[in-house]
């Protein structure tokens, strides 16, 4: 199976600020590299698929990278509503994997 | 507007079965793979089966393969997940995911439910 090792697992940052969160993947996966957004007692929702592509509606203060093995996702100028955790998943082959998470908070 | 709506959770003693429901609208139901994903409480998200359109095709994660059955009735615009053999791990709130385009190798995720859970324990 292909494993999925997002870093790093929490993170602090202020509003304004630009953060970056890895995901790697443990055999290459193209560009079949997603990430979702989760705030407390929701369900997660899509920002970005195909390591790059931005869903209809999420900001462009959210980016997506990488292709292969190394991929990341980048969040400038932060937003309050933007702390909350992170996931990657790889969509490349059955069994799909999703990253363990990042939490970013408030500093 | 798209919408899935999960049923079907609560509290069950380990070796029990259980079977959830996941009811969708507001989209071509029969031309979409549908999927389950859980999430433990307090932990990370983790993919559970998938089936495609016309349920012909189902996949499961290693962790629930041989006790959980992915299932649909496209006449009701329903999605099931039949649970046995039940764990103490398998504990977790259940979502029921759509698969973002109809291509049938879609395994990005663009509409969720808000999630039933499941309580495995004595």
């Amino acid at each position: 199976d292909i494993q999925v090792t997002q870093s790093p697992s929490s993170l602090s940052a202020s509003v304004g600020d630009s953060v970056t969160i890895t995901c790697r993947a443990s055999q290459s996966i193209r560009t079949n590299l997603n990430w979702y957004q989760q705030k407390p007692g929701k369900a997660p929702n899509l920002l970005i698929s195909d390591a790059s592509s931005l869903v209809g509606g999420v900001p462009s203060r959210f980016s997506g990278s990488g292709s292969g093995t190394d991929f990341t996702l980048t969040i400038s100028s932060l937003q309050p509503e933007d702390f909350a955790t992170y996931y990657c998943q790889h969509s490349y082959i059955m069994p799909i994997t999703f990253g363990q998470g990042t939490r970013l908070e408030i500093k | 507007e798209v919408q899935l709506v999960e049923s079907g959770g609560g509290l069950i003693q380990p070796g029990g079965s259980l079977r959830l429901s996941c009811a969708g609208s507001g989209f071509s139901f029969n031309n979409y793979v549908l999927n389950w994903v859980r999430q433990a409480p307090g932990k990370g998200l983790e993919w559970v089966a998938s089936i495609g359109d016309s349920g012909g095709t189902t996949y499961y994660g290693n962790s629930v393969k041989g006790r959980f059955a992915i299932s649909r009735d496209n006449s009701k615009n329903t999605l099931f997940l039949q649970m046995d053999s039940l764990r103490a791990e398998d504990t977790a709130l259940y979502f029921c995911a759509k698969s973002r385009s109809t291509n049938q190798a879609d395994k990005n995720f663009d509409y969720w439910g808000q999630g039933t859970l499941v309580t495995v324990s004595s």
